[in-house]
C-alpha cells in the first residue's frame, strides 16, 4: 500500500521550462512534507519542505504548493537548468517521528 | 570532510554469506537511520536509532541487525544474504526525531550473486 503517490515517473523539459511534480497522500496525520533531490551515485539531499499550515513555500527557484483539503502537494522548478536533472522524491511524516514515507520518485531531465 | 560516510561503497558477495556495512556521521546528530533503495529507486526506511536506542524497526527480516556502538556510528549486519537483498543501502542522520532534515550518505551498492 503506497501511502505517498508520486507522478509522473519521468519528465523531460527544455531549459527554462517549469517542471511540475505531483504527490498525493492518504494519511491525514502527516504533518511534514519534504522534497529530496538525488543525483546518480549520491544519497538524497533535502531540497525544500513544507508543513500543512501554509499553502506555498518558495526557496530560490523551487516552490512547493500544498493543498490540504485535496491531500496533494507539488514541486515546481522555475527556470529549470540542465544541472537540475536528477531524481526527485516527495515524502511525508507525522507527529513525533522522523519516519519518512517516500514517493516513488520522478526522473527529471532538463535538455539544454 | 564527509558528513555521513559509509563503507564499503560497493559490496559483491555470494548468497548465504554474512556481510556488514559501516556508517559514521560527524555532524553531532542524535539520530541515525538505515534506508533501502531498490532497483526501481523506491526508498524505504529500515531502522532508526536515537542516542543508541532503537526507535524505528520496520518489517525487516531478522537477518538484518543494526548495531549502534555510539551515537556517531550505526552499522548494519546482514546474515545469510539472499538475492532479494541486492539494493543500495543508505545511512542517514538527523539532529532530532521530529520532522528533521535527513543527511544521507552516498550509499552502499550491495549485489548478491
Amino acid at each position: 500500500q503506497q501511502q505517498v503517490k508520486q507522478s509522473p515517473q519521468s519528465l523531460i523539459v527544455q531549459k527554462g521550462g517549469i517542471p511540475i511534480i505531483n504527490c498525493a497522500y492518504e494519511n491525514t496525520a502527516f504533518d511534514y512534507f519534504p522534497w529530496y533531490q538525488q543525483f546518480p551515485g549520491k544519497g538524497p539531499a533535502l531540497l525544500i519542505a513544507i508543513r500543512p499550515d501554509v499553502s506555498e513555500k518558495k526557496e530560490g527557484r523551487f516552490t512547493i504548493s500544498f493543498n490540504k483539503s485535496a491531500k496533494q502537494f507539488s514541486l515546481h522548478i522555475m527556470d529549470s537548468q540542465p544541472g537540475d536533472s536528477a531524481t526527485y522524491f516527495c515524502a511525508a511524516s507525522r507527529g513525533a517521528t522522523n519516519k519518512l514515507i517516500f514517493g516513488t520518485g520522478t526522473l527529471l531531465a532538463v535538455q539544454p | 570532510d564527509t558528513a555521513v560516510s559509509q563503507t564499503p561503497k560497493y559490496l559483491v558477495t555470494q548468497m548465504g554469506n554474512d556481510k556488514s556495512i559501516k556508517c559514521e556521521q560527524n555532524l553531532g546528530h542524535d539520530t541515525m537511520y538505515w534506508y533501502k533503495q531498490d532497483s526501481k529507486k523506491f526508498l524505504k526506511i529500515m531502522f532508526s536509532y536515537n542516542n543508541k536506542e532503537l526507535i524505528i524497526n520496520e518489517t525487516v527480516p531478522n537477518r538484518f541487525s543494526p548495531k549502534s556502538p555510539d551515537k556517531a556510528h550505526l552499522n548494519l549486519h546482514i546474515n545469510s544474504l539472499e538475492l532479494g537483498d541486492s539494493a543500495v543501502y543508505f545511512c542517514a542522520s538527523s539532529q532530532g526525531t521530529v520532522n528533521e532534515k535527513l543527511f544521507f550518505g552516498s550509499g552502499t551498492q550491495l549485489s548478491v550473486l
